[in-house]
């Protein structure tokens, strides 16, 4: 089955403890993304990838790592998590860019305290 | 760079009435535009997209109209079911292919 699998989905921690939310595709996509979904905002893009060791910011950023080592997987990291960080992140991936039908996981729900 | 709103934010129907979602866009370099429904508790998922080239796509109760010179699009639900009710985000791509650029939302109930 294709599918993004995204983990974990749930996790409680505490500021400033380093932390990392996997995403993995089964469908030999070259570009993957990561959003964050926020009350009100709808979703909002944090780190793009077009390809193998190609990665990029999107509109948030800060605070956020990213890498793309092999085409399947597409981690977020978050180094020093703040209380801010705080949201549901969603991982997509597609097969060449934006401008085709994006397949997402189905959250990871971070909660920063 | 690209900016997406959408509007209604709520929308509240009877089962069996139609429904509409409308986005502007503000870059007009844009040229691919999906909806994407959203369940509680999982990920957003494509229901209908369209591109620059069409004015309009119909997949069985769901369609998708497109005026590039006013830069808005619209969702359209006819016959509305229960199973409809979920949150709706409509998206542009921007022209880079870089990110899609989400609105705010609707949340649609469906009451029977």
């Amino acid at each position: 089955e294709a599918q993004v699998t995204q983990n974990p989905r749930y996790l409680i921690t505490v500021t400033g403890k380093k932390l990392t939310v996997t995403c993995s595709q089964n469908m030999n996509h070259e570009y993957m993304s990561w959003y964050r979904q926020d009350p009100g905002l709808g979703l909002r893009q944090i780190y793009y990838s077009m390809n193998v060791e190609v990665t990029d910011k999107g509109d948030v950023p800060e605070g956020y790592k990213v890498s793309r080592k092999e085409k399947r997987n597409f981690p977020l990291i978050l180094e020093s998590p703040s209380p801010n960080q705080t949201s549901l992140y969603f991982c997509a991936s597609s097969t060449e860019n934006s401008n085709q039908p994006q397949h997402f996981g189905d959250g990871t729900r971070l909660s920063i305290l | 760079g690209e900016n997406v709103e959408q509007h209604p934010s709520t929308l509240s129907v009877q089962e069996g009435d139609s429904a509409v979602i409308k986005c502007t866009y503000s870059d007009s370099a844009s040229n691919y535009f999906p909806w994407y429904k959203q369940e509680l508790g999982k990920g957003p998922q494509l229901i209908i997209d369209i591109r620059s080239n069409v004015g309009e796509k119909k997949d069985q109760r769901i369609a998708v109209t497109l005026n590039k010179t006013a830069k808005h699009f619209s969702l359209h639900i006819t016959e509305t079911q229960p199973e409809d009710s979920a949150v709706y985000f409509c998206a542009a791509s921007t022209w880079t292919g870089t990110a899609l650029i989400f609105g705010k939302g609707t949340t649609l109930s469906v009451s029977s």
